[in-house]
This record gives C-alpha cells, sequence and structure tokens, in this order.
C-alpha cells in the first residue's frame, strides 16, 4: 500500500512566523502535491513538483513556497504566515502524471 | 474557469439501496476521471479511477463515464451506513495530466 506521511496532525503557529510542513512518500512516485482543504472551497492545488528540484505553481501559490531535494519528500513552506492560511493542508503522491493521487492524513494548520 | 460540479447533498439513501453520485466537468478533452471517499476530519481515499467510455466494476461500486456528455458518475450498491461520507470527483486539467480539478463533494447519508 501507499504510504503518505505528513509530519504534523495538528499545528498552531503565529502570524508572521515561517512554517514548514514536510510530506514523505514511500512509493518511489514522480509527483508530489500540496492541497489545501477550505469548506465550501474544496481542494485547492498549491504546487506540485513532477521531479526532483522540480516544481510548479497550482491554481493558488501566493504566500507558499515548496522543496523538493529529495524524490520522497516535498516540503510546504509559508513564508510569513498570516491568519488567512489556517486551512487543513494536503499531501498527495503518484506516479505520473494522470495516474491516481494518494493522499496524506492531512495537517490542520491554524494561525493566531 | 475550468469547473467540476457535484450536487452538495446530502443524498439521503436507505440502506441496502443504489447510491448514485454524479459530477459533471467543463474541459472537454479531460481524460483522468477519479472518485475518493472522504470521511469527516479524514483525508481523501482513492476509489475508482476511469480512463474511458462506459462503466468500470469494482466490488460494490461502479463507475460510468461518458466523455461525450461531460459526466461522470459512481454508483453503490447495497449502501451501507460505512458509506456515509463526502464523495469527491477529481479530472485531470486538458493538456495537463498532474494536474486535476476536484468538484466540492456530494455528501451522502446511508440511513439504517
Amino acid at each position: 500500500d501507499v504510504k503518505v506521511t505528513q509530519s504534523s496532525r495538528y499545528l498552531v503557529k503565529r502570524t508572521g512566523e515561517k512554517v514548514f510542513l514536510e510530506c514523505v512518500q514511500d512509493m518511489d512516485h514522480e509527483n508530489m502535491f500540496w492541497y489545501r482543504q477550505d469548506p465550501g472551497l474544496g481542494l485547492r492545488l498549491i504546487y506540485f513538483s513532477y521531479d526532483v528540484k522540480m516544481k510548479e505553481k497550482g491554481d493558488i501559490p501566493e504566500g507558499y513556497s515548496v522543496s523538493r531535494e529529495k524524490k520522497e519528500r516535498f516540503s510546504l513552506i509559508l513564508e510569513s504566515a498570516s491568519t488567512n492560511q489556517t486551512s487543513m493542508y494536503l499531501c498527495a503522491s503518484s506516479w505520473t502524471g494522470g495516474q491516481p493521487q494518494h493522499f496524506g492524513d492531512g495537517t490542520r494548520l491554524s494561525i493566531l | 474557469q475550468k469547473e467540476v460540479e457535484q450536487n452538495s447533498g446530502p443524498l439521503s439513501v436507505p440502506e441496502g439501496a443504489i447510491a448514485s453520485l454524479n459530477c459533471t466537468y467543463s474541459d472537454r478533452g479531460s481524460q483522468s476521471f477519479f472518485w475518493y471517499r472522504q470521511y469527516s476530519g479524514k483525508s481523501p481515499e482513492l476509489i475508482m479511477f476511469i480512463y474511458s467510455n462506459g462503466d468500470k466494476e469494482d466490488g460494490r461500486f461502479t463507475a460510468q463515464l461518458n466523455k461525450a456528455s461531460q459526466y461522470v458518475s459512481l454508483l453503490i450498491r447495497d449502501s451501507q451506513p460505512s458509506d456515509s461520507a463526502t464523495y469527491l470527483c477529481a479530472v485531470n486539467e486538458v493538456g495537463n495530466f498532474n494536474k486535476f480539478y476536484f468538484g466540492s463533494g456530494t455528501k451522502l447519508n446511508v440511513k439504517p
């Protein structure tokens, strides 16, 4: 079974802090993704990566950056956290484009 | 604007009945279609994927795809209370297999 592990289930940070969310997958998948999920807005893609050190912006990249130094690990960085970034963050991975994406358990992030 | 539309529900069905969930998409030419189940407070879990017109069956689940009419459906036979969840439809962006668009989901209630 595919295992996508997110480093924290719950996280509380303060406005202005730099926040790191980590994601690791164990299936040698090429692609990795970061989404946020908000009530009424559904799942929205922040960034994705199709190879080590390769990244592409999704629909809502503002205020975020990502890092993929190793194939199995994909990090989401909130450069200067703001209250409107309070959300559920979901990491996913897939073999290649068009293949099913498998999700981690999610990180519920609160910015105070 | 690319759209994936789902009726938010809730859709209520009695135990043992067939639940029918529908999804329409705007991007003609999309080629990859997915159904995810999401329990409250949990992350999305892949149920089915379909790439070709017609039906695809897996146990109690059947995915139906009609590209000409731009809709994809999920049928759940012999519905169980444990099927009560929100069901998300996802469709790839035309020309970019890495990028999926998710509907906001249909909430299904299966009554014992």
